[in-house]
């Protein structure tokens, strides 16, 4: 199983671009890279999901590059309700391979 | 709404008491999961369920029992608990994708345990 690691804790003021970096140097040939955000008290939410290059949606943007090694989610303009933990996930997510294991996650929190 | 509904949100329970948690889904979804989150600590995976079979048990203690009677509805029979086992237990399911492999999780809103 490929191993995340990511910043601990972040701050960021209203209206500014997040972006948070998450490292898998052991990422495997079959494995995507999934983000996910929680607020207290509730079950965690997909944000985003990639396997290589760039990926867009209506919430974030996942930068991946070549060598896949290393990836980053970049919120763009938060604001005070996108504090929450951010998880990144890397795993096959092929049939049967659905063991998704969380890491400690970015605990991210916007100032006024 | 998240699509998966947990119930109770919140459980006390005495270290003798035997209880059960409860999650729906109502997704469509054939794979469910059981994870728990203690304070400050990162979700812990417990139990797998793909198609009803179980198919991961991450070193759980047998006070902790699962069941998955169909793809829909997945239970947490508890039973002679430790305070130590007070946590939010989070459900979530996952689907299978066109290309025949695994969707991201949904997650429920959390059972708030605290066990005394």
């Amino acid at each position: 199983l490929a191993k995340t690691t990511q910043p601990i804790s972040m701050d960021s003021y209203e209206g500014q671009e997040v972006n948070i970096t998450c490292s898998h140097n052991n990422i495997a040939t079959n494995d995507y890279i999934t983000w996910y955000q929680q607020f207290p008290s509730q079950g965690p939410r997909f944000i985003i999901q990639g396997y290589k290059t760039k990926v867009t949606n209506e919430v974030a943007s996942l930068f991946i590059p070549a060598d896949r090694k290393s990836s980053t989610l970049s919120l763009p303009r938060v604001s005070l309700s996108d504090t929450a933990v951010y998880y990144c996930l890397v795993g096959d997510l092929g049939v049967g391979g659905n063991q998704f294991y969380f890491g400690t996650g970015t605990s991210l929190t916007v100032i006024p | 709404e998240t699509g998966v509904t947990q119930t109770p949100r919140h459980l006390v329970m005495g270290m003798t008491n035997k209880k059960s948690l409860k999650c729906e889904q109502h997704l469509g979804h054939n794979a469910m999961y059981w994870y728990k989150q203690s304070a400050k600590k990162p979700l812990e995976l417990m139990f797998v369920y793909n198609f009803k079979e179980q198919t991961e048990n991450n070193s759980v203690p047998s006070r902790f029992s699962p069941e998955c009677p169909n793809s829909s509805h997945l239970f947490l029979h508890l039973h002679t608990l430790q305070p130590e086992d007070s946590a939010l237990y989070l459900c979530a399911s996952s689907g299978t994708t066109l290309r025949g492999g695994n969707s991201p999780l949904h997650f429920g809103n959390g059972t708030r345990l605290t066990v005394t």
